[in-house]
């Protein structure tokens, strides 16, 4: 069964830098998320992105992040200026379109846990 | 937006118990409410799901019901198993279509002793 996947599964960087996190969403999915989840608390959403362009994103998602699918397969978030509050398990995300007959399940990437110094 | 309250936070239940989850959601515009499982450190995994078009639904030891009216809905586990402990995710979400934004609760930790 395809599968979700992002690189790296951890992250240790120095506050102030800028990371990139990756994710190979499953092949004919169409819609693609990002969700952030601080140790211990729930799943936040971050952005979603479809037909190459953001189509919505929380009040989380501020000018130091960015999201880009530079190819066909990869999906990335960008912190461009890391801070320590940004230290959280980041999941990406993506769904078949259901008004083509998907569903609305959300299959999840295993996480790319950050660690901000 | 959508608030979604998530209770209990904790669950133990003794092995072969029935546990039971509850999840309130306050946009009535909601129609697509998935339930996830997370065991540490790994994924949210979906474990089942029901749309606001019925009323309960059910996969072997799991199911979920709906009250649209009251805005609640609620995750039923019978003869839980040691494999069963994990912390559960409710979401409710208006799905189809360019937006489909779901709001996690925030999670019940469900402990199965053998």
């Amino acid at each position: 069964e395809p599968e979700v996947t992002q690189t790296p599964s951890h992250q240790v960087t120095q506050m102030g830098q800028e990371v990139i996190l990756r994710c190979v969403p499953i092949s004919n999915h169409l819609y693609f998320y990002w969700y952030r989840q601080i140790l211990g608390q729930k799943v936040e959403f971050l952005v979603s992105f479809y037909n190459n362009e953001i189509s919505e994103k929380s009040e989380i998602f501020d000018d130091q992040f960015s999201v880009e699918r530079p190819d066909g397969s990869n999906f990335t978030l960008k912190i461009r200026s890391t801070k320590l509050e940004d230290s959280a398990m980041y999941f990406c995300a993506s769904r078949v379109n259901r008004d083509r007959g998907g569903t609305d399940t959300q299959y999840f990437g295993p996480g790319t846990r950050l660690t901000v110094l | 937006g959508e608030n979604v309250e998530q209770h209990p936070s904790t669950l133990s239940v003794q092995e072969g118990d029935s546990a039971v989850i509850k999840c309130t959601y306050s946009d009535s515009a909601s129609n697509y409410f998935p339930w996830y499982k997370q065991e540490l450190g790994k994924r949210p995994q979906l474990i089942i799901d029901i749309r606001s078009n019925v009323g309960e639904k059910k996969d072997q030891r799991i199911a979920v019901t709906l009250n649209k009216t009251a805005k609640h809905f609620s995750l039923h586990i019978t003869e839980t198993q040691p494999e069963d402990s994990a912390v559960y995710f409710c979401a409710a979400s208006r799905g189809s279509g360019g937006s489909y934004i779901p709001t996690f609760g925030r999670g019940t930790s469900l402990i199965v002793h053998p």
